[in-house]
């Protein structure tokens, strides 16, 4: 079974730019969070979706967005970049959206803004 | 709000020995889970180990056990026989109405 995909896996944009990031789950997985991983703060959760539904949001600016299609596939855009918005972006699906679900990742996508 | 504390920002240990990593969480809920996930070197964020916060016993993967104090809210991470590829970032986590990680700690491993 082929594993959380996540497209680009490298993104350089500038300043102001905005940039959609999208995640392909692992087939059957319904649920689909998103994670901003920086040096020194660990993973700070985005949201999360299931069967199309934001079930969760974290303490995030409203630049930050997302949606998940019907076949379960997500994306997450940002809006007018700002430099701190450099950061390593983690998908991760889990075939329910209850707690005890093991979480599976991506390999991330590598922002870099300018 | 909950909140996931990894105190050792980095570790190392000796091929082969043990090695324990700290984790403290604070939630107000009683039924939850934790999790210890490892991160390796450019390489994708894998499961470690599960804890059921209702269950006194605990859990065991091979070389990895924890050891969860639910009422210090404490769940460490043991390594025994450590490996080199066990050289990891590994992050805590508690999952509740929503994840909640700590800041990871870089496990070294020395030949």
């Amino acid at each position: 079974k082929a594993g959380v995909t996540q497209t680009p896996r490298y993104l350089i944009k500038t300043r102001g730019q905005q940039v959609t990031l999208s995640c392909s789950p692992i087939s059957g997985h319904r649920s689909v969070s998103w994670y901003q991983q920086t040096p020194g703060q660990g993973l700070q959760f985005l949201f999360e979706y299931f069967s199309e539904t934001q079930r969760n949001k974290g303490n995030f600016p409203g630049r930050f967005s997302g949606r998940q299609f019907s076949n379960s596939r997500s994306e997450m855009n940002v809006s007018t970049l700002e430099l701190g918005d450099s950061a390593l972006y983690l998908c991760a699906s889990s075939f329910l959206a209850e707690s005890y679900n093991e979480q599976f990742f991506g390999p991330g996508t590598r922002l870099t803004v300018l | 709000a909950q909140t996931v504390t990894q105190s050792q920002p980095e570790m190392s240990v000796q091929e082969a020995e043990t090695v324990t990593l700290s984790c403290t969480y604070d939630t107000s809920e009683s039924d939850y889970y934790l999790f210890w996930y490892k991160q390796p070197p450019s390489r994708q964020m894998i499961l470690v180990i599960r804890q059921e916060a209702y269950k006194q016993q605990n859990a065991t993967e091979n070389r990895f056990s924890v050891n969860f104090q639910k009422a210090a809210k404490s769940f460490s991470l043991k390594i025994s026989d450590s490996q080199l590829g066990d050289a990891a970032m590994y992050f805590c986590a508690y999952s509740g109405n929503q994840f909640y990680f700590g800041t990871g700690t870089s496990l070294t491993v020395i030949p």
